[in-house]
């Protein structure tokens, strides 16, 4: 099983929707979650970041974590085209002294 | 200037050749990582390195080396490259564990030809 799973894409969802990303990993012990943006032929940039079960709201993005079904998900509500970006999620394990594990990510289209 | 620097943006090198990415930063960290991503493979962790005295293999070493000549300054060499080296690099530095992440460099575009 892969340390970090995404949900396969693309994604395409129109202009003002929201576009729902989601995140299982398999290491319990997992402390802390990332999201990255990617555009294309460009370098992921952190979006969010959550450590505690819940949700963690910021401007049109909310992470979403649930450490007991091993869950993390990314809500963009109200999506613009230019929210259309590959979105990585990452996991710090906890037992391996901040190194990040990365799912392969999921690709968004927001159409107009 | 970029808190996290590559050198070269692109290039492109024939079989065989030795080639050098250079990855310098000015954030302070100790923590340094270099990964390559392929379509749909996502990041793969080559190397890293959590001071100038730690180096570690990541998932995919063979064919790979590096040099952690500083605190900012991690390097990533191909040995003798070969066609399914091609792929876009991207060195990393982390603050440390928890709630930090990594804050990426612009990346470099390499064809071996």
């Amino acid at each position: 099983q892969k340390e970090v799973e995404q949900n396969s894409g693309p994604l395409s969802v129109p202009e003002g929707a929201i576009a729902s990303l989601n995140c299982t990993y398999s290491d319990r012990g997992s402390q802390s979650f990332f999201w990255y943006r990617q555009y294309s032929g460009k370098s992921p940039e952190l979006i969010m970041f959550i450590y505690s079960n819940g949700d963690k709201e910021d401007g049109r993005f909310t992470a979403q974590l649930n450490k007991a079904s091993q869950y993390v998900s990314l809500l963009i509500r109200d999506s613009q085209p230019s929210d259309s970006a590959t979105y990585l999620c990452a996991v710090d394990r906890g037992s391996t002294l901040g190194r990040l594990y990365f799912g392969r990510g999921t690709q968004l289209t927001v159409w107009p | 200037d970029a808190d996290v620097t590559q050198t070269p943006r692109n290039r492109i090198t024939k079989t065989g050749k030795r080639i050098m990415l250079e990855c310098s930063q000015t954030k302070g960290h100790d923590r340094m990582y270099w990964y390559r991503q392929d379509p749909g493979l996502g990041l793969r962790l080559i190397y890293y390195s959590f001071d100038v005295k730690d180096i570690n293999k990541g998932e995919i070493s063979d064919g790979y080396s590096v040099s952690r000549q500083a605190q900012a300054k991690f390097s990533l060499s191909l040995e003798s490259a070969i066609p399914n080296q091609t792929a876009f690099y991207f060195c990393a530095t982390s603050e440390g564990e928890g709630i930090y992440g990594y804050t990426f460099g612009s990346g470099t575009r390499l064809t071996v030809v």
